[in-house]
């Protein structure tokens, strides 16, 4: 039984490239979320999707950020025009409910983004 | 607004000791979870222990306890009997329910240093 596969676990990016960070849910999980460790830091939230739908984009930058959760694969968070802040872990997490307090969130490995 | 405080940046505790890490969480929902997460120098997030608003016992899975205190709003990890292995980054979280969708939101954690 796959857990929360993310890949790459790791992507060198130049400035000015894009990153694509994919994230495919637990079996039978149909809510994702991103969200973003800076060094030292907590998780910051960015962003809540159910299967093609953006729930909730609060924690998302306004520019150059954009996440999608087809009907059919996994689920991308696109980030244009990287920059060296952009360098941090960005976690997916995953849940089968949208609505249950006592579900824990299942997490991905982690993609580690460097940009040069 | 959701908040999650962890005071305690940095913990040291000597190898067998308990040793507890603090959360004070702010909410005006009556229904929320509260979780527990290890993250070891390796980057994966694991889950150790959740703890729910309506739960009458503190929360306990093997040597990890949760001293749960609502009119304070606090949920402290307590770990007992510490190991080498128990050296890495504490994140206290929260899922809260809104209209139609829960948010998990995370403290910016607590390294926890083992020593022998």
């Amino acid at each position: 039984n796959a857990g929360v596969m993310q890949n790459p676990r790791h992507l060198v990016r130049r400035r000015g490239q894009e990153a694509r960070l994919r994230c495919s849910p637990m079996k039978g999980h149909s809510h994702v979320y991103w969200y973003r460790q800076l060094p030292e830091e907590g998780l910051k939230f960015m962003v809540y999707l159910q299967k093609e739908n953006i729930i909730d984009e609060s924690g998302m930058p306004k520019e150059r950020f954009s996440a999608e959760f087809p009907k059919e694969g996994p689920s991308i968070l696109r980030i244009q025009q990287v920059v060296r802040g952009d360098s941090a872990a960005y976690f997916c997490a995953s849940s089968p409910t949208a609505r249950a307090t006592n579900e824990k969130l299942f997490f991905g490995s982690g993609t580690q983004l460097s940009v040069l | 607004a959701q908040k999650i405080t962890q005071t305690q940046p940095g913990m040291f505790v000597q190898e067998k000791e308990a040793v507890t890490l603090d959360c004070t969480y702010d909410t005006s929902d009556p229904s929320y979870g509260l979780f527990w997460y290890k993250q070891p120098s390796s980057g994966e997030m694991i889950f150790l222990i959740y703890q729910g608003s309506y739960d009458q016992q503190n929360a306990t899975e093997g040597r990890y306890s949760l001293n749960f205190q609502k009119a304070r709003k606090s949920a402290n990890l307590v770990i007992s009997a510490s190991q080498l292995g128990d050296s890495a980054m504490y994140f206290c979280a929260m899922r809260e329910g809104s209209a139609s969708y829960d948010k998990v939101i995370f403290g910016p954690g607590t390294s926890l240093s083992v020593i022998p």
